[in-house]
């Protein structure tokens, strides 16, 4: 099965930051990389899919990169409502594998 | 619009069984994979199962093979997945997704990629004694 590591687990952070979130496969999946925002209560939301395009309807301030094994989503400038759970996600083979998670709270 | 809807969950007792159902609507059902996805309390999401749009093939996760069932009814625009030798740590937010995809250019890789969208809202399971 392929391991999706994602940090840091947890961030403190402001309206207005520059947020960026990294996910490493444990082996190539081809940039079949998704994130998602989630949250309490809600149906998770796809952002980013293909590691880098951008979801119709998602803001232009999230964005997504691939290096490799290596991915980031990065926010731009941090919004009120972007304070969220961001999950990346491996859709190259099942299972399916999630990171654990990256929690943005405010500071 | 479209939509899915879980239904089914409870609160079980180890051991037993339960069914959970994901009901479609506004898009064509028999065209589309469908997923569950769970959430146990204060964890993150873990991928469960998913059928094929055709019902053909199935996978599961490593901690429910054996015991979960995925299947699907066209007729109903509803996928089902039976839940049997219930555990404790079973206990979660179970989340029905369709499988969607595209087109797009990843780098230098272009191709069909895929994604869930949309989600559910989420039925809860209850395992406990």
């Amino acid at each position: 099965d392929i391991q999706m590591t994602q940090s840091p687990s947890s961030l403190s952070t402001s309206v207005g930051d520059r947020v960026t979130i990294t996910c490493r496969a444990s082996q190539t999946i081809n940039n079949y990389l998704v994130w998602y925002q989630h949250k309490p209560g809600k149906a998770p939301k796809v952002l980013i899919y293909a590691a880098s395009s951008l979801q119709s309807g998602v803001p232009s301030r999230f964005s997504g990169s691939a290096s490799g094994t290596g991915f980031t989503l990065t926010i731009s400038s941090l919004q009120p409502e972007d304070f969220a759970t961001y999950y990346c996600q491996q859709t190259y083979s099942a299972p399916y594998t999630f990171g654990q998670g990256t929690k943005l709270e405010i500071k | 619009q479209v939509q899915l809807v879980e239904s089914g969950g409870g609160v079980v007792q180890p051991g037993r069984s339960l069914r959970l159902s994901c009901a479609a609507s506004g898009f064509t059902f028999s065209s589309y994979a469908i997923h569950w996805v769970r959430q146990a309390p204060g964890k993150g999401l873990e991928w469960v199962a998913v059928i094929s749009y055709d019902g053909s093939s199935k996978y599961y996760a490593d901690s429910v093979k054996g015991r979960f069932t995925i299947s699907r009814d066209d007729s109903k625009n509803t996928v089902y997945l039976q839940m049997n030798s219930l555990r404790i740590e079973d206990t979660a937010v179970y989340y029905c997704a369709r499988e969607d995809w595209g087109i797009a250019a990843a780098g230098t890789l272009e191709g069909t990629y895929n994604w869930f969208d949309p989600w559910g809202q989420g039925t809860l399971v209850t395992v406990s004694s």
